[in-house]
């Protein structure tokens, strides 16, 4: 059971440049959501899926995209990256949509762009 | 507009010292209230939580004090331990829109031994 998976750890890209950060969880949590935490401004949510097909925006959803065709994986696209997306960010699953279940996080990507 | 106001920014205390995080928040309808613990290179991690039926929850050495007038909830570290130097999140959610957790800027910790 590895919990809530981030892949890569750490990436530079260019401005311009398209990449998919990847999550993957093994618990079969119908909730999933991604974060980004920046110096001084916590946490911030970006999208979340309530489950396999559901989407939907978060506080900063602009740049980013995702999609939820399975279960366990919930992958965020940065279609064309900029420097203001410089960040670290986490994925993190819980069991059900609605309730107050404690958020698993994953151990986060840290994205730098040039 | 920041829902939850975390303060303060860092805090240094004495090892066996008692730490005070605070917490405010504007939105009357949020009903759930965790404190998230974060170690460097790590995600944030539950540490505790409290519904505003209570005033306080107590777990080991932690607490959660919450003032439903005041809108206001804190976390109390007990006896502090080198070991519990990290960054501490409050957040706040309303049962039906638990989906957007809404968090605080974050509180830095650091226990000297």
């Amino acid at each position: 059971n590895a919990g809530v998976t981030q892949t890569p750890k750490f990436q530079v890209l260019k401005t311009g440049q398209s990449m998919t950060l990847q999550c993957a969880q093994d618990m079969n949590h119908e909730y999933m959501s991604w974060y980004r935490q920046d110096p001084g401004m916590g946490l911030r949510l970006i999208h979340y899926s309530v489950g396999a097909g559901i989407t939907d925006q978060g506080e900063v959803p602009n740049g980013y995209n995702v999609s939820r065709s399975t279960t366990e994986d919930f992958p965020l696209r940065l279609l064309s990256a900029a420097p203001s997306q410089t960040s670290v960010y986490f994925c993190a699953s819980r069991p059900h949509r609605g309730d107050n279940s404690p958020l698993h996080f994953g151990n986060g990507t840290r994205l730098t762009v040039t | 507009q920041q829902q939850v106001k975390q303060s303060p920014q860092s805090l240094i205390v004495q090892k066996g010292g008692i730490s005070i995080i605070n917490c405010a928040y504007e939105n009357t309808a949020f009903d759930y209230f965790p404190w998230y613990q974060q170690f460097p290179g790590k995600g944030p991690a539950l540490l505790i939580a409290i519904r505003p039926d209570v005033s306080e929850k107590k777990e080991g050495r932690f607490t959660i004090s919450f003032n439903k007038s005041a809108k206001q909830f804190s976390l109390h570290i007990m006896d502090s331990q080198p070991g519990d130097s990290a960054t501490y999140f409050c957040a706040a959610s309303t049962q039906g829109g638990s989906e957007k957790l809404v968090f605080g800027k974050g509180t830095k910790l650091t226990v000297n031994p």
